[in-house]
């Protein structure tokens, strides 16, 4: 696609349920990255994927977060049990080899969670 | 590691005031250096870059300078304006072999008054 797509934008769920969280990547990047960003804060490194495969998951908080990827396009960073400290934004990103260097990564516009 | 260190928030201007976020980096060889803004409710966008000593990126009026002497990339903005009102990340690539994210500073509120 055009852009960088995360949905969906905005996600209320209760304590103690399982959260299923998409990014589409700008067709033909093979980099995508997740981010957590808490209100206020600065951004905090989650995952990266390189194709299918994440040769960084060290960002993930705990056991609950998982993400996959799959056709080396969508991914979906799945939380289990949310707790309340899980609200936050999630940020996708994605890029393409070899150019990242010089022109960064493109940003999806995130998904807000709140967990109550 | 790499790291940028940025200046603490939040700034608060008023219209037509002259800006200065100051931003320094500690890497190895010659990174590349951006500047992304955050508006709010949004996702970060790319607002300039700089990928070698002495390049200035410069983008909507905004404009940074590679300093390789100071490690610096401060972003100024000569005249600035409610809409700029977003927070600002300095962020870089490092130039290793193995480089493959970017690396990113805690961003700055910037609010614009009126």
């Amino acid at each position: 696609g055009a852009g960088v797509s995360q949905s969906p934008s905005n996600k209320v769920t209760e304590k103690g349920k399982d959260v299923e969280l998409r990014c589409d990547p700008i067709s033909g990047h093979t980099a995508l990255y997740w981010y957590r960003q808490s209100l206020g804060q600065g951004l905090e490194f989650l995952i990266y994927f390189q194709g299918n495969s994440a040769p960084d998951k060290s960002g993930l908080p705990s056991d609950r977060f998982s993400a996959e990827r799959t056709g080396g396009s969508v991914s979906t960073l799945t939380i289990q049990r949310t707790q309340q400290e899980d609200s936050a934004v999630y940020l996708c990103a994605s890029s393409s080899t070899g150019t990242a260097a010089n022109y960064g990564y493109t940003f999806g516009s995130g998904t807000r969670l709140t967990v109550v | 590691g790499d790291s940028v260190t940025q200046m603490e928030g939040p700034v608060t201007l008023s219209e037509e005031a002259f800006l200065t976020i100051n931003c320094t980096y500690t890497a190895t060889g010659y990174p590349s250096l951006f500047w992304y803004v955050q508006y709010p409710g949004e996702g970060l966008q790319l607002l300039l870059k700089a990928t070698k000593a002495d390049d200035k990126g410069s983008n909507k009026g905004f404009e940074a300078t590679y300093r390789k002497e100071t490690t610096s990339f401060h972003l100024e903005k000569g005249s600035v304006q409610v809409s700029d009102s977003a927070v600002y990340f300095c962020a870089l690539w490092g130039s290793g072999a193995g480089s493959y994210q970017l690396t990113f500073g805690k961003g700055t509120k910037l609010s614009v008054i009126p």
